[in-house]
């Protein structure tokens, strides 16, 4: 079965610093997708930032990046100049292409500090 | 606006009632999603269907019920027999393998947040 790991439930960060997130997968499958998603208090799940398994190259997104490991079955989420609008709840999800089911992180809390 | 929509927003439910939750998407996409959300909690998924007049049980089927007579449409009704239903309720929508940048990836509704009295 495959499971999606955040292991920091809760992290905290000053503004304008940079703060990394950490998740693990565990899958035997080669063709999936691997997605971070911010809910802030009002509870909408944001895309953030979404990688395909078969790209070695890691994808970005203005302030945010992932460091994909393949191998090690790692994908954490680097933000990047934190901003105050960052505070929020971040999933980490798993996708495998043979069932279009998503898999989610239990989440890690983040709160960006003036 | 392409977007997903759920209604309503917050909904009581007296111990012994079925409830039905909407959630409408106007994205085209192929797939929706049902997933319950706890306090402190990841998401887990109640159901989901990639097709109209289809749809698969998710970890979390027991007490819910769902149906797709069209594609732009997913409700779920939480019945009297799922024993502990308040909680936040998320529905989303994804495309299925197309080409393009969004392929694959989830969009999610506004919520719904549902207690029982």
């Amino acid at each position: 079965a495959q499971t999606v790991t955040q292991s920091q439930p809760e992290m905290s960060v000053q503004e304008a610093e940079t703060v990394t997130l950490s998740c693990t997968y565990d899958t035997s499958e080669n063709n999936y997708y691997l997605f971070w998603y911010k809910q802030p208090p009002s509870r909408q799940m944001i895309l953030v930032i979404r990688q395909e398994a078969y790209k070695q190259q890691n994808a970005t997104e203005n302030r945010f990046s992932v460091n994909f490991q393949k191998a090690a079955k790692s994908f954490s989420l680097k933000i990047s100049d934190s901003q105050l609008g960052d505070t929020a709840m971040y999933f980490c999800a798993f996708m495998w292409t043979g069932t279009y089911k998503y898999i989610f992180g239990t989440g890690t809390r983040l709160k960006v500090l003036a | 606006d392409g977007g997903i929509t759920q209604s309503p927003k917050y909904l009581f439910r007296k111990e012994g009632q079925n409830v039905t939750l909407s959630c409408e998407q106007n994205l085209n996409h192929d797939a929706m999603y049902w997933y319950r959300q706890d306090p402190g909690q990841g998401l887990r998924l109640i159901y989901y269907s990639q097709i109209v007049n289809d749809f698969q049980k998710g970890d979390i089927a027991e007490g819910y019920s769902v149906s797709r007579e069209k594609k732009e449409s997913f409700p779920l009704t939480v019945t009297s027999a799922q024993k502990n239903p308040t909680a936040f309720y998320l529905c989303a929508s994804s495309t299925l393998g197309l080409a393009g940048s969004d392929t694959d990836t989830q969009y999610f509704g506004p919520g719904t947040r549902l207690t029982v009295l």
